[in-house]
């Protein structure tokens, strides 16, 4: 069965740094594009970005791009998204998720990321 | 970019009830509209690819119609499980815009 499994919950100031993590298992993770989704009150779902792991070929909207940084380590089948300073405005539900037949078919958990001081 | 809308934005149903929820894009996109549930706390879950195509594992009593700019997901007979709310999403362009949702109580 594929599955994504994200890393657990983040509090951290304005101007910290963080990395989050996506964990494929029960498919070959190199031929799914794994995507990452933002989900606010505010603006709802939005997708951030895409990933190719195997060939690290990413795709942002552009709308996030140079405010993340989405990677992928194939040798351990896990996707990342990171931000090098979080503001309060990247205070949201964040979803990894496989792309298949163009659409998001497989999702993670989530991983809730808090931007506070 | 690719305005979506859906209506209704809040529906009140009861079970064994049909219910229909449109999405309308502010461009044709042929056939590239998925939709999605989710319910709380949980992510979405993808019900319809390609307007039309049923994901594997969904019940049949979803379906989805249209192409172009307007859209229908259908909820033939509805069951305890399926109040949440629903999002539809293009795939047209990159950005893959989702709608605002629908929520089903």
């Amino acid at each position: 069965e594929m599955q994504l499994v994200q890393s657990g919950a983040e509090v951290k100031k304005p101007g910290e740094s963080l990395k989050i993590s996506c964990k494929g298992s029960g498919y070959n993770f190199v031929r799914h594009r794994i995507g990452w989704l933002r989900q606010t009150p505010d603006k709802g779902l939005e997708w951030m970005g895409i990933i190719f792991p195997g060939d690290s070929d990413t795709r942002y909207n552009p709308s996030f791009e140079g405010q993340v940084t989405i990677s992928a380590d194939k040798s351990i089948s896990t996707a990342y998204l990171q931000w090098s300073s979080l503001r309060a405005s990247d205070t949201a539900l964040y979803y990894c998720a496989t792309r298949s037949h163009a659409a998001f078919d497989v999702w993670g958990q989530g991983t809730m990321v808090t931007v506070s001081s | 970019d690719i305005q979506m809308t859906q209506s209704p934005s809040s529906l009140s149903a009861s079970v064994g009830d049909r219910v229909i929820i449109t999405c309308r894009t502010s461009q044709n996109i042929e056939d590239y509209l998925n939709w999605y549930q989710q319910k709380p706390g949980n992510a979405p879950k993808l019900l319809i690819f390609a307007a039309s195509s049923l994901q594997s594992g969904v019940p049949s009593r979803f379906s989805g119609t249209g192409s172009g700019t307007v859209f229908t997901l259908t909820v033939s007979r509805l069951q305890p499980e399926d109040f949440g709310t629903y999002y539809c999403q293009e795939s047209y362009t990159t950005l893959g815009s989702f709608g605002p949702g629908t929520k089903l109580d």
